[in-house]
């Protein structure tokens, strides 16, 4: 079974603070992406990454940043947290590809309140 | 434009009953891939079900069957036989064959099933 984590379900900081979220996944997946959900909206993409070292803006990257230096890892950085990013993040992966078939796995989600 | 469309914000259903959760779709591309998940209240999206756009049967997996009607642009969710545990949000998402890899998803659905 594919597994993947996330480091926090639950986290609270401060207005300003950089926020490092985790997502860990074990099944040598190629892709990664950061998804926010809010009430009544969905997802949104905030950022994907298709290989170690690349990533490609979503549909809301405004205020947030990306990390992936190894294969298995992504991170999600707040750069300064603000109030409108109190949300549930969740982080999922693909095995790559451009298949259409490629199903997306999730971590089980970070709910982060931004004070 | 929106491409998931869910137009039931919240839908009950007796214990045991069928439900239909209703998703319509918007895309000019020949070949996707149409997805539903689950949320339960603890936050994880589990991956129900998926179906091609070049699958000539309607997907089955236990349970969950997805009404398929592709000159309509619907990807309805059945579930047979509801039961308690089956309370929880639905997502439908679609991936297109081109463009970008990640998932657009609908606003969802939450499903309550009573006794």
């Amino acid at each position: 079974d594919v597994k993947v984590t996330q480091s926090s379900r639950y986290l609270v900081k401060r207005t300003g603070e950089k926020v490092f979220l985790e997502c860990v996944q074990d099944m040598d997946h190629e892709n990664m992406f950061w998804y926010r959900q809010d009430p009544g909206l969905g997802l949104r993409l905030i950022y994907f990454s298709y290989d170690v070292k690349m990533k490609e803006k979503g549909d809301i990257p405004e205020g947030y940043s990306v990390s992936r230096e190894k294969k298995e890892r992504f991170s999600l950085i707040l750069e300064s947290a603000s109030t409108n990013q109190t949300s549930m993040y969740l982080c999922a992966s693909t095995i790559g590809g451009i298949e259409y078939t490629d199903t997306q796995y999730f971590g089980p989600g970070t709910r982060l309140t931004v004070l | 434009a929106q491409k998931i469309t869910q137009t039931q914000p919240g839908m009950f259903v007796q214990e045991k009953e069928a439900v239909t959760l209703d998703c319509t779709y918007d895309t000019s591309d020949p070949s996707y891939g149409l997805f539903w998940y689950k949320q339960p209240s603890s936050g994880e999206m589990i991956f129900l079900i998926y179906q091609g756009s070049y699958d000539q049967q309607n997907a089955t997996e236990g349970r969950y069957s997805l009404n398929f009607q592709k000159a309509r642009k619907s990807a309805n969710l059945v579930i047979s036989a509801s039961q308690l545990g089956d309370s929880a949000m639905y997502f439908c998402a679609m991936r297109e064959g081109t463009g970008r890899r990640a998932l657009t998803f609908g606003s969802g659905t939450r499903l309550q099933v009573q006794p």
